[in-house]
């Protein structure tokens, strides 16, 4: 499959702990983006990496990407729970389409 | 405005019926995307347009026939469809940049189809 496979599937925390989500991929790539999906609703773009880019900061998001391993981490510190979504990578692969990864829930428990 | 808007948001069908899906944005994106999303899935690409024009079509059948008017406007004709293509149905449009795959998509609701 050439989609990305993210770990943990489902993870619950509570409020104000850290969130990590993982995301591997099995191709060559010029970006990686992370999306939010609240439940039933669309996708919510949170952060776009390129390839030749390492770690990248938005609000309380911290993303890192290593190439060579072909993996990417989503932080999310300080969770709300508002975070409570679902969270997709997406690898931007050849010139024409993203394709997303299998996603993790999380779930902040108040 | 930066929103996608799509329309219907629920939609039941029989076997035998014929709808169609819309989708309107107006940011001035070249680029508007037609994705499949089952339940605790990821979304998988059906269709995409860019200038108006069809690049991709995932190897989907002919019973989803897409359609394109004009830059802001994307349709979903659906006929003759089967109870496993029940799903969420979600467009999302880009700016078109050179490449697609850096782009930035921007998603509608989605529209929650059910085929009895």
């Amino acid at each position: 499959s050439q989609q990305g496979e993210e770990d943990p599937q489902a993870l619950s925390i509570q409020e104000g702990e850290n969130a990590t989500m993982n995301c591997s991929y099995k191709t060559s790539i010029n970006n990686l983006q992370w999306y939010r999906q609240n439940s039933g609703r669309g996708l919510v773009h949170l952060i776009l990496i390129r390839s030749n880019e390492r770690e990248k900061h938005s609000g309380r998001l911290r993303v890192t990407l290593d190439t060579s391993k072909k993996s990417s981490s989503l932080l999310i510190t300080a969770s709300r729970a508002a975070d409570t979504a679902s969270y997709f990578c997406a690898t931007g692969q050849g010139a024409q389409k993203l394709v997303f990864g299998q996603g993790t829930r999380l779930t902040i428990n108040p | 405005d930066t929103e996608v808007t799509q329309t219907p948001k629920h939609l039941v069908m029989g076997m035998t019926n014929k709808k169609s899906l819309k989708c309107e944005q107006h940011m001035g994106h070249r680029a508007m995307y037609w994705y499949k999303q089952k339940a605790k899935k990821p979304p998988e690409l059906m269709f995409v347009y860019s200038y108006e024009k069809l690049s991709i079509n995932e190897s989907v059948p002919s019973r989803f026939s897409p359609e394109c008017p004009n830059s802001s406007l994307l349709n979903l004709h659906l006929h003759a469809l089967q109870p496993e293509d029940s799903a969420l149905y979600l467009c999302a449009s880009s700016q078109d940049q050179r490449r697609l795959s850096t782009d930035t998509q921007y998603f509608g609701p989605g529209t929650r189809l059910t085929v009895l």
